[in-house]
């Protein structure tokens, strides 16, 4: 079946442009995670929805970065003006509903370049 | 919020030799979820191994298992008969019981030598 699908998987950009990075999670799941991944270092918590709300929002590194899913399904990260500090590897996951606590499925990522 | 801490930022090991990276994490839940996910050059995220903190029986899964301590909360990975495929980043997570606030560990850094 369908995976997680995250689009674009490469993305370049000049620094001070808005990017949009996008997350299809898996059918059905409604928990849904963005974590980022500077080259070589560990995941860093970013956000996640709880269907469409976001209880902990405390990972976004600036008032640059917002997220927003709608629908229950697709997810949207924003980052504003962009910085060359933005570059990573963003990640998206999703899992089944609050109590199952199944793992994580991950998408490949979208790997962001500031110029 | 919890935190999870990996305190091997890079490993090595011979193939066919046993390897253990470490994992502790610090929370005030009694239940919980722990897992190991490998993240090979394709950046794909593979999940490896699972332990559910109210089973005293550490998990295993072919040639991985756990050393779950759940007193000193530790949680750490045994990989034996190491091969070249082992070669990736290892996160160690952590999810409490009753909602989907996972986090991981800095990651440790595995390389199999031949």
């Amino acid at each position: 079946g369908a995976g997680v699908s995250q689009s674009p998987s490469n993305k370049v950009t000049e620094k001070g442009k808005d990017v949009e990075l996008r997350c299809d999670p898996i059918s059905g799941h409604t928990a849904l995670y963005w974590y980022r991944q500077s080259l070589g270092q560990g995941l860093e918590f970013l956000i996640y929805f709880q269907g469409n709300s976001a209880p902990d929002k405390s990972g976004l590194p600036s008032d640059r970065f917002s997220a927003e899913r709608t629908g229950g399904s697709v997810s949207t990260l924003t980052i504003q003006r962009t910085q060359q500090e933005d570059s990573a590897v963003y990640l998206c996951a999703s899992s089944l509903a609050l109590g199952e606590n199944s793992p994580l499925h991950f998408g490949n990522g979208t790997r962001l370049t500031v110029t | 919020a919890q935190t999870v801490t990996q305190s091997q930022p890079e490993m090595s090991v011979q193939e066919a030799e046993t390897v253990t990276l470490s994992c502790t994490y610090d929370t005030s839940e009694s239940n919980y979820y722990l897992f190991w996910y490998k993240q090979p050059p394709s950046r794909q995220m593979i999940l490896v191994i699972r332990q559910e903190a109210y089973k005293q029986q550490n998990a295993t899964e072919n040639r991985f298992s756990v050393n779950f301590q759940k007193a000193a909360k530790s949680f750490s990975l045994k990989i034996s008969d190491s091969q070249l495929g082992d070669t990736a980043m290892y996160f160690c997570a952590f999810i409490p019981y009753y909602n989907n606030d996972m986090r991981f560990g800095a990651g440790t850094r595995l390389t199999v030598k031949p």
